[in-house]
């Protein structure tokens, strides 16, 4: 299995619709990321976790939110899908004073 | 945070010694080097980190020198399957989470 998991791996919703994608992750590391690419550029840094207790806003924050349910699971969610949301999203994991991150697969979504 | 710059894209042939330089002008003294590598639709992945001087794992060797104003990534006799991104970060082990510039896109040519 998987270190850090994603689900879905590809999503297609609609215009205004809410959606979430969800991340856990078994490495047991208290920071937690989620990370937003775009066809040919680099990740941004949507929001941020470094424990349970801790949410901060990255970047490109407007229109997303996250929620950290435990350790081990971090989730974020669009709240009212636009078509410029369309990306490919990655959640990542870390430990303190290792700059080591560790990437799940991606999730793919597409908004029409 | 310090921003770093390197080539957009990047040609070898297999089997040939592959070097990307990554400039970081303003690094500060906590900082550290750490490079990734991305293939198509999947997370990066970490290769390698380094402080100063010269880092070597199974994968990569990583060279800074004394001013570490800039390091470089060398990726012996590349294959093929080294065809990927490879992004260059600079940040402190601390809290402030890490930042992807744009990479190099390295293609390996049979």
């Amino acid at each position: 299995d998987a270190d850090v998991t994603q689900t879905p791996r590809n999503r297609i919703t609609k215009t205004g619709k809410r959606i979430m994608l969800e991340c856990s992750q078994t490495k047991g590391h208290d920071r937690m990321y989620w990370y937003r690419q775009d066809p040919g550029l680099g990740l941004q840094l949507i929001y941020y976790s470094f424990d349970v207790k801790d949410i901060n806003k990255g970047e490109i924050s407007d229109g997303y939110s996250v929620s950290r349910q435990a350790q081990a699971k971090f989730s974020l969610s669009l709240e009212s899908a636009i078509p410029n949301q369309t990306a490919l999203y990655f959640c990542a994991t870390s430990e303190p004073r290792v700059r080591g991150y560790t990437f799940g697969s991606g999730t793919r979504l597409t908004v029409v | 945070l310090a921003k770093t710059t390197q080539p957009i894209s990047m040609d070898s042939y297999e089997g040939q010694e592959v070097n990307i330089t990554c400039s970081h002008n303003n690094i500060a003294t906590n900082d550290y080097i750490t490079w990734y590598q991305q293939f198509p639709s999947q997370g990066p992945r970490f290769i390698i980190q380094g402080y100063k001087t010269k880092v070597t794992n199974e994968v990569a060797s990583l060279f800074i020198p004394a001013d570490r104003k800039s390091s470089t990534l060398s990726l012996p006799r590349v294959s093929l399957s080294d065809t990927a991104v490879y992004y260059c970060l600079v940040g402190d082990t601390g809290n402030t989470p890490l930042v992807f510039g744009k990479g190099t896109r390295l293609s390996v040519i049979a």
